[in-house]
This record gives structure tokens, C-alpha cells and sequence, in this order.
């Protein structure tokens, strides 16, 4: 089983639409998550970092995790063409290494 | 330039060949990384160096050597590839090392690899 366990899609959603994108995680210990953006021919850039549970707003984008279900969430509001990327979650315990899930690839049709 | 740079974009080497790809990051940092991406599998991380140190060898083959001169700078030689090394190889740095709390990572663009 891995550790982070993501759906690769790809997720295609019209212009305007909420998009959620979603990981599981296996690792008790985690206790850093971040979410990373990647653009084709680029490499990933930081989005969103969140410590524990809850949830972090930043612009457009909601970062929420759910420490009990083990569940780590990225919300999208007025998803946006330039938003059409591949999304990484990565989580890490104090300590240790990131580990990442495989990338959601999201597609948003003007 | 800023933040982190990665050199060749684009590599097609033979099995026999050496090559080398380069990282340098103009961030500051301490620790530096080797990750590799295939296709629907997630990022594997293969050397951490922090403060020029190796800290991490994530089981990664013989034919794969990391040097580190500086904490600037970051190099992946290459030596009798296997197709199935044909991957995007990314570099990182971070301020501090994976167990820093918190710690942040920067990734450059990558070295997109074809070995035939």
C-alpha cells in the first residue's frame, strides 16, 4: 500500500467550477501536508502548506486535512484555464522525508 | 537567475554513455535533493545533501552518482543506463534539511532523460 494514495485522473471541469481534489494518507505520523503544483515541462511549485488538521485559505484555494479519516483536501473556487496542471499532495512526519502521491492531473475548459 | 536552475532540459543518451546533470539553486539554502518522476508514479526521492553532506541514499543504483561541491551546486553523473531510467529528474533545495520542522522544498525544472 502506499503511503499517499491519490487519484491521477485526469479531472476535467468547465471554466468556474469548484474543483476538489482529494488524498488519502496511510502514515499516522504525518503531520506536515503540502500541497504542490506542476505545469507541463516545469517542476512542482508549493501551493498551499498545512500543519495538522484543519483548514488554510489562500486566494481561490482551500487546503483542508482531516487527521482522523486521514484525508487531505484541495479546494479550487472559480477554477480558472491557468489552473490546468498537475496537483501533488505530499505529506511528512517531524523528521522525515516528504512522501508524495502520483498527481492529479486537472484540465479546465474555458 | 533565480531560485533553482537545472541543466540539460533535455538529455537522449545510449546505455554506454556518461553524462552529468546539474542543479544549482541561488536561494540561499542548505540541503539540496535528487527526486525522480515517472510517469503515474510519485516522486522518489534519491539523495538528500544537506550542508554538502549526504544524509540519504534512498537505495538508488550504483549507476547513478551524486556529487555535491558546494551547497550551491548539485550533480547527478550517469554511467551505463537502463532504459527504464528514462524518467524527469528533478532537483530541490530547502532552507534545512527533511528534519527540519517544517521544512520547505523548491524544486527546479528538471532533466527530462531518454536512455535508449
Amino acid at each position: 500500500q502506499k503511503e499517499v494514495e491519490q487519484d491521477p485522473g485526469p479531472l476535467s471541469v468547465p471554466e468556474g467550477a469548484i474543483v476538489s481534489l482529494n488524498c488519502t494518507y496511510s502514515n499516522s505520523a504525518f503531520q506536515y501536508f503540502m500541497w504542490y503544483r506542476q505545469y507541463s515541462r516545469k517542476g512542482p511549485e508549493l501551493l498551499m502548506y498545512t500543519y495538522s488538521s484543519g483548514n488554510k485559505e489562500d486566494g481561490r484555494f482551500t487546503a483542508q486535512v482531516d487527521k482522523s479519516s486521514k484525508y487531505i483536501s484541495l479546494f479550487i473556487r472559480d477554477s480558472q484555464p491557468s489552473d490546468s496542471a498537475t496537483y501533488l499532495c505530499a505529506a511528512k512526519s517531524s523528521g522525515d522525508k516528504l512522501t508524495f502521491g502520483t498527481g492529479t492531473r486537472l484540465a479546465v475548459r474555458p | 537567475e533565480t531560485g533553482v536552475t537545472q541543466t540539460p532540459r533535455h538529455l537522449v543518451m545510449g546505455m554506454t554513455n556518461k553524462k552529468s546533470l546539474k542543479c544549482e539553486q541561488h536561494l540561499g539554502h542548505n540541503a539540496m535533493y535528487w527526486y525522480k518522476q515517472s510517469a503515474k508514479k510519485p516522486l522518489e526521492l534519491m539523495f538528500v545533501y544537506n550542508f554538502k553532506e549526504q544524509t540519504e541514499n534512498n537505495s538508488v543504483p550504483s549507476r547513478f552518482s551524486p556529487e555535491c561541491p558546494n551547497s550551491s551546486h548539485l550533480f547527478l553523473h550517469l554511467h551505463t543506463l537502463q532504459p527504464e531510467d528514462s524518467a524527469l529528474y528533478l532537483c530541490a533545495s530547502s532552507q534545512d534539511g527533511p528534519s527540519s520542522v517544517g521544512e520547505t522544498q523548491y524544486f527546479g525544472p528538471g532533466t527530462r532523460l531518454l536512455v535508449l
